[in-house]
């Protein structure tokens, strides 16, 4: 059974912060990777995905992956109270499944 | 670009009444949609995927016969919950995937559809 593991938080933040989101996967040969934020009582949105070691910046986000340890972070720079939400890790499978992680709650408190 | 729609937004039926969600892929063509379903303060749990033109492919425990997906174009998918009971209130959440050719793997979600059976 593959696995994603995220702390389940709440990871508390001051305004302007740098929050940091970790993940990590169990199946060595996953390719894909992705970060969805969740706000209560909607549906995921895509925040970015990533494919190769290394970083991947896209506005305030920047996505991290390090497939030999399994490994895949999400850093949000300047954190506002808007961005307090649920961030859930995915993992690309076989078939275009995803895998999610339980997800992270994020507050950022101004 | 990448928009899916859902519909209706929220259902309240009553027990042993189907209903059926509507999942569209507004502005590219989804060779693949799935079914999610989210209980609260739980993750998603995929429930099916579904390929255009063939038979949905259903997770382990996912009772087929209860959740009928029908995806009959490559826009349009439908998650019908038949004789609906309680424990099927939750959130489902549909997703489609671009078509193969040059595209990624991601995934864009609908809005969700919150599922109320008294």
């Amino acid at each position: 059974q593959k696995e994603v593991e995220q702390n389940s938080g709440p990871l508390s933040v001051p305004e302007g912060a740098i929050a940091s989101l970790n993940c990590t996967y169990s199946d060595r040969g996953s390719q894909s990777f992705f970060w969805y934020r969740q706000y209560s009582g909607k549906s995921p949105e895509l925040i970015m995905s990533i494919y190769s070691n290394g970083d991947k910046e896209d506005g305030r986000f920047t996505a991290q992956l390090n497939k030999a340890s399994q490994y895949v972070s999400l850093l949000i720079r300047d954190s506002q109270p808007s961005d307090s939400a649920t961030y859930l890790c995915a993992v690309g499978e076989y078939g275009n499944k995803l895998v999610f992680g339980a997800g992270t709650i994020l507050r950022v408190k101004s | 670009g990448a928009v899916v729609s859902q519909h209706p937004s929220r259902v309240i039926c009553k027990s042993g009444t189907s209903v059926k969600i509507e999942c569209r892929s507004l502005d590219f063509q989804a060779t693949t949609m799935f079914w999610y379903r989210q209980f609260p303060k739980q993750s998603l749990m995929l429930m099916a995927t579904s390929n255009e033109g063939s038979k949905a492919t259903y997770e382990q425990g996912v009772e087929k016969d209860k959740f009928l997906i029908n995806h009959a174009s490559l826009t349009l998918s439908t998650l019908t919950v038949t004789s609906a009971h309680p424990e099927d209130s939750s959130f489902y959440i549909c997703s489609a995937r671009d078509r193969p050719s040059g595209a990624t793997d991601t995934q864009y979600f609908g809005p969700g559809t919150r599922l109320t059976v008294l």
